[in-house]
């Protein structure tokens, strides 16, 4: 069975540039979530879909940020431009009705 | 506003020895609280939960205890093995709605079992 993918695993950018973080869910799940990990503000909910629709954008920073989930398969976050402020560990987590949350790998944003 | 405290960052034990690690809680609409594992360079992976109906949930190893008064849950792991040494995340959601599908995590307690 395969897990949340996401990719890529690591990216290095430089600060201005566009970022664009994707995330496979778990086939069959119908909610994905976008999580931000740093030292600062711990693990921090960015925003959620259930069946393709954003739910809850409360936790998306600011405008630079965005996400999209086109189809039940696919999910970008969308920073444009980054800033070195943005690097993080950035998590997408799915699920199938009240079942617990499953977490991908992360990608490792730095900006510099 | 932190809602979710795990207020040890770390703790050390023996193996076979019994870990508690402990998380409170002030938001009283939360019902369900779960426990995440990390190992470095992964995602969370879900441990086990509890619903605010009960006071205690057991698969194997790890049990979680629920103190509803107390807005305190702990998680023991029995015995403890070096391979439970990871980050543990207690996490809480709200009644139905949007807010049940919303979790809310502590700050992690680092793990670390010694052989």
């Amino acid at each position: 069975d395969a897990g949340v993918i996401q990719s890529p695993r690591h990216e290095v950018t430089e600060m201005g540039q566009e970022v664009t973080l994707r995330c496979k869910p778990i086939s069959g799940h119908n909610s994905l979530f976008w999580y931000r990990q740093t030292m600062m503000r711990g693990l921090e909910l960015l925003i959620y879909f259930n069946n393709n629709v954003p739910i809850d954008d409360s936790g998306m920073p600011e405008d630079r940020f965005s996400a999209k989930m086109p189809n039940a398969s696919f999910s970008t976050l969308k920073i444009q431009p980054s800033e070195p402020r943005d690097s993080a560990v950035y998590f997408c987590a799915s699920k199938l009705g009240g079942l617990p949350q499953y977490f991908g790998p992360g990608t490792r944003l730095t900006v510099l | 506003d932190q809602q979710v405290k795990q207020n040890s960052p770390s703790l050390s034990v023996q193996e076979g020895r019994i870990s508690i690690l402990n998380c409170d809680y002030t938001n009283s609409m939360f019902d369900y609280f779960l426990w995440y594992k990390k190992y470095p360079a992964e995602g969370p992976t879900f441990l086990i939960s509890i619903s605010s109906i009960k006071d205690k949930n057991e698969d194997g190893r790890f049990t979680v205890f629920l103190n509803k008064s107390a807005k305190h849950l702990s998680l023991h792991i029995v015995p403890s093995q070096p391979g439970d040494s990871a980050v543990y995340f207690c996490a809480a959601s709200g009644r139905g709605g949007t807010s049940g599908s919303r979790l809310t995590f502590g700050e992690g307690t680092q793990l670390t079992v010694n052989p």
